[in-house]
């Protein structure tokens, strides 16, 4: 089963701050790479998909880059809202598709 | 609007059984396939089955394989989790979600684009 690596674990920013994470599988998975933002006690919502792809609603400040075995998270202006667990997960045929252990974006 | 709307969570001893469901709404639902991701209290995000349209493919995550039955009724528009043999790792909120119809070029992927609020699974004596 291909492993998904995030990092860091948990990140400190401020209002207004640019963020990134980063998202290693332990294969190449071209750019079948989805990321997703969730607040506690609610479900997850999809942010990006194929790597790159922006989500229909979800706001310009997100972005995501990478293929093969290195991507990333971009937030380019930190808001309040987006104070959350953000996850990676791989869709790389066939299943498991698994998820990245999650990153805490804590305000500082 | 869509909507998934899982049932059937609750309190179960070790090795006893319980059936989610997933009830969907808003969408043609007989068009999507469909996961089941779970999370245990504290813990990340853990896959562990999937479903196409039809019904006619099917997935497990290690996990699971053997104790864990993934089914839908699309005249229902329902899908279901059949849990059998639960241990107190079992013990999570179990999410169902549509994989969306998510394309960038020639690459069409598995985003899960809508997910149920969860349904809390307790395994304990």
């Amino acid at each position: 089963d291909i492993q998904m690596t995030q990092s860091p674990s948990s990140l400190s920013a401020s209002v207004g701050d640019r963020v990134t994470i980063t998202c290693r599988p332990s294969q190449s998975i071209s750019s079948y790479l989805n990321w997703y933002q969730q607040k506690p006690g609610k479900a997850p919502k999809l942010l990006i998909y194929a790597a790159s792809s922006l989500q229909s609603g979800v706001p310009s400040r997100f972005s995501g880059s990478g293929s093969g075995t290195d991507f990333t998270l971009t937030i380019s202006s930190l808001q309040p809202e987006d104070f959350a667990t953000y996850y990676c997960q791989q869709s790389y045929s066939p299943p498991p598709y698994t998820f990245g252990q999650g990153t805490t974006l804590e305000l500082k | 609007e869509v909507q998934l709307v899982e049932s059937g969570g609750g309190l179960v001893q070790p090795g006893g059984s319980l059936r989610l469901s997933c009830a969907a709404s808003g969408f043609s639902f007989s068009s999507y396939d469909v996961n089941w991701v779970r999370q245990a209290p504290g813990k990340g995000l853990e896959w562990i089955s999937y479903i196409t349209s039809s019904g006619d493919t099917i997935y497990y995550a290690d996990s699971v394989r053997g104790r864990f039955t993934i089914s839908r009724d699309n005249a229902k528009n329902s899908v279901y989790l059949q849990m059998n043999s639960l241990r107190a790792e079992d013990t999570a909120v179990y999410y169902c979600a549509r994989r969306g119809s998510l394309q960038r070029g020639m690459i069409v992927v598995v985003g899960l684009d809508y997910w149920g609020q969860g349904t809390l699974v307790t395994v304990s004596s």
